[in-house]
This record gives C-alpha cells, sequence and structure tokens, in this order.
C-alpha cells in the first residue's frame, strides 16, 4: 500500500482566489491523479500527473483553471484558481502502486469551501 | 466507453446483519478490474476489495465478499456481520487496464444499532 497525506485538509476561501493544494507520498510513484468530488456527486478524475511532463487533463477540466505541478516522484500540487462556488467540492489525490490490477490509493482528501 | 451503475441511493442494515449493495457495470474491453471503495464521512476512501474479470472464484477480504456474476455483468459487495463503523458511502469502480477509473454514483450505507 502507499501512504498519501494532503495539505491542507480543509479550507474556506472566498471567490476569487486560489489554493494550492499538496500531496505527498511516502514511496516513489510514476503516475499521480487529481479527482473532484463535489458535493453529494461521485469522484470525477481532473487530470493525470506524470514527473517531467506536462500533466494530461481530462475533458472539461484546463489548466488554467487547475494547474499541476510534479516536481519529483513522491510530490504533486493542484491549484485551484479563480475560485467559485461551484469550485467548492473534495479534492483528492491517488497513486497508483503498480499491482498486477493497477489499484489506487488515496490521500484523506481536502475539503474545499468557496464563498 | 465504461460505465457503472449503482442502483440504490441509501440503504439500512441491522447491525450483525448482512448487507449486499448492488454494482452493475458496462464495458467492451475482455479484461477489467472491478474495485469497491468505503468513503467514511471524514471523505477519504478506502479500498476494501477487487474482482479481476477473468477470476475464477469470488474476491473476498475478511467481512467483505465480492458476489461476481460476469455474464450479468454484476460485482455486488456483500458486507457480512455489519458493525456501526460500516456506516458511510460505498462506490463501485472499474478500470481495464489503465490508470482511469470509473466511478459509480454510490451507495451510503446505514447501520442501526
Amino acid at each position: 500500500s502507499a501512504v498519501i497525506s494532503q495539505k491542507p485538509s480543509r479550507d474556506i476561501c472566498q471567490r476569487g482566489t486560489s489554493l494550492t493544494i499538496q500531496c505527498q507520498v511516502d514511496s516513489q510513484v510514476t503516475m499521480m491523479f487529481w479527482y473532484r468530488q463535489q458535493p453529494g456527486q461521485s469522484l470525477t478524475l481532473i487530470a493525470t500527473a506524470n514527473q517531467g511532463s506536462e500533466a494530461t487533463y481530462e475533458s472539461g477540466f484546463v489548466i488554467d483553471k487547475f494547474p499541476i505541478s510534479r516536481p519529483n516522484l513522491t510530490f504533486s500540487t493542484l491549484t485551484v484558481s479563480n475560485m467559485s462556488p461551484e469550485d467548492s467540492s473534495i479534492y483528492l489525490c491517488s497513486v497508483e502502486k503498480g499491482t498486477s490490477y493497477n489499484e489506487q490509493f488515496f490521500g484523506p482528501g481536502t475539503r474545499l469551501t468557496v464563498l | 466507453a465504461q460505465k457503472i451503475t449503482q442502483t440504490q441511493p441509501g440503504m439500512f442494515v441491522q447491525e450483525k446483519e448482512a448487507v449486499t449493495l448492488d454494482c452493475t457495470y458496462d464495458t467492451s474491453d475482455p479484461s477489467y478490474g472491478l474495485f469497491w471503495y468505503k468513503q467514511p464521512s471524514s471523505g477519504e476512501m478506502i479500498f476494501l476489495i477487487y474482482q479481476g474479470s477473468y477470476d475464477q472464484q469470488n474476491a473476498t477480504e475478511g467481512r467483505y465478499s465480492l458476489n461476481f456474476q460476469k455474464a450479468r455483468k454484476s460485482a455486488n459487495l456483500v458486507i457480512s456481520a455489519s458493525q456501526l463503523g460500516d456506516s458511510a458511502m460505498y462506490f463501485c469502480a472499474i478500470n481495464s487496464g489503465t490508470y482511469k477509473y470509473i466511478f459509480g454514483t454510490g451507495t451510503r450505507l446505514k447501520v442501526l444499532a
């Protein structure tokens, strides 16, 4: 398994500001993933972050709104830019540990409220 | 395209009883994996159990078992001897050997004392 930490665990932000969420893994991993979970909804993949390359964004998500950094094999950040109340969600990072069935392990999540 | 359907938005079960959470899926890939995750109110996603499309036997993990019926494309989660701590959201997910998980809409389970 993998131990994943996220900072902050929760935050309340004002409209128009930006928040950077950090994700730290206890071992080196190739791929890290960022998900969004809007209130009462399921998880939606925002992007995949590989070390040394640009993040790959899913349909409906753009780099200007959700810039991602992946400076090394154990760390990634997701920034939620120019926030609006619609960005209020839980943001989760996950990693794939290379098991035979591509199991993903998730961090504890960041609960974001935008006023 | 892959799809996961969880038709039970909410379920109740009496403590110590067994409960089945339904999950049906749709995929054209011959090789895929099915996963169940638990999400307590704290928000973390906890991996519970995995079933591979080629696995001959149903997966089991402690009090969790997966009732896998490939022909019917269903992968129901069975929780035996329910505990109060089992109260949470439960998500079924599928992937086909890529990184991309498709999650269902979840089932909220409430265990009654």
